[in-house]
């Protein structure tokens, strides 16, 4: 059974660089058919889907958030990173990891919440 | 971006009724949808995807259905367990944009 698990260094300061890790269990993410996503909710409200990476490296993120977001692969560790640049009080959130087929997300990491404060 | 609105935002219920939730889509998303459920403190899970096909473990009282702009979820007769926020998510854009409705919260009556 897949399990993820997202994991970062805590609270980041305005303009900071946000940097979050998950680790999967259960399944290697060089594993073709699944897309490793990053998904955030502000307090109290919705989903927001921020990109994915494919196995073979290949990304794609939120036209809204683009120019600021990188997810890249450790297979070694078979774990996946978000690092997210220029961040403000707007990324305040609780951040996810998922594992999507088919682009629907089957399998959730229980998030973490970061908050962007000086 | 396609944009998921989602009705009612907030629905009353008492256990052991029937309850319809709706999405609607701006523009076509032919059956790329999902549902989920979130509990507070907790990650969503899934429901349904391709429109009306429950996920492994999900109780037969979750159905869907809905193609194209309006889709629906409908829970036959609630349990206590079913009280949490609802989500639709389209997955239609290519490149991929995926979004969410803004969620529809099912409380007690």
């Amino acid at each position: 059974q897949v399990q993820l698990q997202e994991s970062g260094p805590g609270p980041v300061k305005p303009s900071q660089t946000l940097s979050l890790t998950c680790t999967v269990s259960g399944v290697s993410i060089n594993s073709g058919g699944y897309y490793w996503n990053w998904i955030r909710q502000h307090p109290g409200k919705g989903l927001e889907w921020i990109g994915y990476i494919y196995y073979s490296g290949s990304t794609y993120y939120n036209p809204s958030l683009k120019s600021r977001v990188t997810i890249s692969l450790d297979t070694s560790k078979n774990q996946f990173s978000l690092k997210l640049s220029s961040v403000t009080a707007a990324d305040t959130a609780v951040y996810y990891c998922a594992r999507a087929v088919l682009h629907y997300f089957t399998s959730w990491g229980q998030g973490t919440l970061v908050t962007v404060s000086s | 971006e396609i944009v998921m609105t989602q009705s009612p935002a907030t629905l009353p219920v008492s256990p052991g009724e029937r309850a319809t939730l709706s999405c609607r889509a701006s523009q076509s998303v032919g059956s790329e949808l999902a549902w989920y459920q979130q509990k507070p403190g907790q990650a969503p899970r899934l429901l349904i995807y391709g429109g009306s096909t429950r996920a492994t473990g999900i109780p037969a009282r979750f159905s869907a259905s809905g193609s194209g702009t309006e889709f629906t979820l409908t829970i036959s007769s609630l349990q206590s367990e079913d009280f949490a926020v609802y989500y639709c998510q389209q997955y239609a854009n290519w490149p991929p944009w995926y979004t969410f409705g803004q969620g529809t919260k099912l409380e007690s009556k």
